[in-house]
């Protein structure tokens, strides 16, 4: 089966412009989460897609938003970039169905967002 | 609220030597506990979860870690270290909020392994 696909690998936009980044999960897999990485951070919670409905969302500006596609892909979107947006994005993506059992993710390889 | 704590944004280790890696957490149900692992310029890759039953679990490349309930911790350990070993290790804690699984995941610990 082939892994969790991010795309692009890597991103440099200016300051005020947006992006949308997008996320393939493993075939099968109707959950997908978003996070952002920095280093002074860690790995945050964006928020979780699960058969096209946000089920949940970390503590972010709403100028980050999401959207999950029928056949489970998925799409982040930045609007009016800021500095401190500049971090690596993780999507994951599981095969748990809410409310069950154990919730067991697999990553993409991320994308490297870069905000000059 | 749901907590994870690694002790140790950094550990050294000699190849060859035990590898320890810290993990308490907090929950106000029976949690299931990860732990995952990530290579530079990587995503995370799933070495282990604990969900139910064996307090001892053992995932790939030879980890394993023990939950202890009354300690609240889930630390991962390797007998023996590998040069291969060196990268970032996170632990994760997930349960049930507002009806669904949540993950939160501790702020990492990046293993360097000596020659």
């Amino acid at each position: 089966k082939a892994g969790v696909t991010q795309t692009p690998r890597y991103l440099i936009k200016t300051r005020g412009q947006q992006v949308t980044l997008s996320c393939s999960p493993i075939s099968g897999h109707r959950s997908v989460s978003w996070y952002q990485q920095t280093p002074g951070q860690g790995l945050q919670f964006l928020f979780e897609y699960f058969s096209e409905t946000q089920r949940n969302k970390g503590n972010f500006p709403g100028r980050f938003s999401g959207r999950q596609f029928s056949n489970s892909r998925s799409e982040m979107n930045v609007s009016t970039l800021e500095l401190g947006d500049s971090a690596l994005y993780l999507c994951a993506s599981s095969p748990a169905q809410p409310r069950r059992e154990s919730y067991e993710q697999y990553f993409g390889p991320g994308t490297r967002l870069t905000v000059t | 609220a749901q907590s994870v704590t690694q002790l140790g944004s950094h550990v050294s280790v000699s190849e060859g030597a035990l590898v320890l890696l810290r993990c308490n957490y907090s929950s106000s149900v029976p949690p299931y506990l990860f732990w995952y692992v990530q290579y530079p310029n990587q995503g995370l890759q799933l070495l282990l979860k604990y969900t139910t039953g064996a307090t001892l679990v053992k995932g790939i490349n030879g980890f394993e870690a023990e939950f202890k309930k009354s300690e609240t911790s889930f630390h991962l350990t390797k007998p023996s270290a590998h040069m291969s070993d060196a990268a970032e290790y996170f632990c994760a804690v997930s349960d049930v909020r507002g009806g669904y699984q949540k993950v939160t995941f501790g702020t990492g610990t990046k293993l360097q392994v000596i020659p």
